[in-house]
């Protein structure tokens, strides 16, 4: 079973534009992060915040949590075609390193 | 690019047949962790071997195994193969308890 699940499934936008996908969660966590991948092969590390931080950011990305909503959200800034992606959200109940995948997000930049 | 490759990178058996899959972990790196990924789906953790210990398993079957060895390469293998068990296994490693892993290319294995 999935313990994230993201919202929207797929997200298709123009260059340029900004995408945010969103990331709720059901138990109590140490931290979460999240991934990238491209075309159903290994995923890569973008992202992780812990459960006392509450906005993190790296780059063109920015991340948000909120553990008394059990959420989070990811959002790319001014985004490129390069993006196109699934993205995961994972959560890490005891910083044990084994995370708990959401169903993903889809995203298409359209150049 | 990650340092963790995995090997092969597509597999056909058929039902019944039993599969090994090999991953070879980062360079410093201790743990590694086995995911499988449905297609559309996110990847499900199979379960961690930290220093040739399993160190946690999630909800799948016994017929899934491993093995971690001395220089923390892994395998996993699978008995009596089911359609079900069409996906991509992932291997990812990481230093113990800290946060972030490693993916490798993952291994395409169909069911036939």
């Amino acid at each position: 079973s999935q313990q994230g699940e993201e919202d929207p499934q797929a997200l298709s936008i123009q260059e340029g534009e900004n995408a945010t996908m969103n990331c709720s969660y059901k138990t109590s966590i140490n931290n979460l992060q999240w991934y990238r991948q491209n075309s159903g092969r290994g995923l890569v590390h973008l992202i992780l915040i812990r459960s006392n931080e509450r906005e993190k950011h790296s780059g063109r990305l920015r991340v948000t949590l909120d553990t008394s909503k059990k959420s989070s959200s990811l959002l790319i800034t001014a985004s490129r075609a390069a993006d196109t992606a699934s993205y995961f959200c994972a959560t890490d109940e005891a910083a044990g390193n084994k995370l708990t995948f959401g169903g993903g997000t889809r995203v298409l930049v359209k150049p | 690019e990650t340092g963790v490759t995995q090997s092969p990178t597509h597999l056909i058996k058929t039902r019944g047949q039993q599969v090994t899959l090999r991953c070879s972990s980062q360079s410093g790196h201790n743990t590694v962790s086995w995911y499988q990924q449905a297609l559309g789906q996110g990847p499900q953790f199979i379960f961690q071997y930290y220093r040739e210990e399993e160190n946690g398993r999630g909800n799948f079957p016994p017929r899934f195994s491993g093995l971690q060895f001395p220089n923390y390469s892994s395998e996993l293998n699978v008995n009596a193969l089911e359609l079900d068990d069409s996906a991509l296994y992932l291997c990812a490693s990481s230093a113990w308890a800290r946060g972030k892993l490693f993916f490798g290319s993952g291994t395409q294995l169909s069911v036939l």
